[in-house]
């Protein structure tokens, strides 16, 4: 039982640069989110999917993509990297219903620093 | 706009001594109340959570959370603290519609020998 899967676990990119972190579940959950963590600031919501083929922004989106294709997978796309989007990265998921559906899986986290 | 504080950025305690940690919250309706703790290096995981009903929730690794409209807090307790739990601690409120969550900027818990 995998759970949620973030890859890679760390990553340094340069300024300018373009990357997507990968986040997938086995756990065939409906929801899917994507954090930030910031020292000092707790986990900001960067865009959040409720399905495959629905998305949705969050409280930080701002030089962020996502898709959901599939139930599975929900990637992150950093169209420009820059330095701001140093932070570490959690994907998490949740299934449809009353009690479970609130964030209770997230992956380990992806550590990514931009140059 | 909902939003978390927890007041305490560092806690230190001795192993079997007993925890508190604060937290308090601002929703205009009822909130959905949480608690998740992150081990060096890892994810978050759930550790209790408050819905509903009575005020008094109980969780995983022998964690409880008492909710006090009153006061606006979610203190998160256990009574004798082992070295394991040193991590850092989360409490969050749920925002919007779509099941997210607005996080606290956490606690971190230094348990001494």
């Amino acid at each position: 039982n995998a759970g949620v899967t973030q890859t890679p676990k760390f990553q340094v990119l340069k300024t300018g640069q373009s990357m997507t972190l990968q986040c997938a579940q086995d756990m065939n959950h409906e929801y899917m989110s994507w954090y930030r963590q910031d020292p000092g600031m707790g986990l900001r919501l960067i865009h959040y999917s409720v399905g495959a083929g629905i998305t949705d922004q969050g409280e930080v989106p701002n030089g962020y993509n996502v898709s959901r294709s599939t139930t599975e997978d929900f990637p992150l796309r950093l169209l420009s990297a820059a330095p701001s989007q140093t932070s570490v990265y959690f994907c998490a998921s949740s299934r449809r219903g009353t009690g479970d559906s609130w964030p209770q899986h997230f992956g380990d986290g992806t550590r990514l620093s931009i140059l | 706009a909902q939003s978390v504080t927890q007041p305490d950025i560092h806690i230190t305690v001795s192993e079997g001594a007993s925890l508190e940690l604060r937290c308090n919250y601002s929703y205009g309706a009822t909130p959905y109340l949480f608690w998740y703790v992150q081990s060096p290096g890892q994810g978050l995981q759930l550790l209790l959570k408050y819905f509903s009903g009575d005020t008094l929730v109980q969780g995983i690794k022998g964690f409880e959370a008492e909710f006090k409209r009153s006061q606006s807090s979610f203190n998160l307790r256990k009574p004798s603290v082992h070295w394991s739990d040193a991590a850092e601690y989360f409490c969050a409120v749920n925002s919007g519609s779509a099941r997210q969550l607005t996080f606290g900027s956490g606690t971190q818990l230094t348990v001494l020998p």
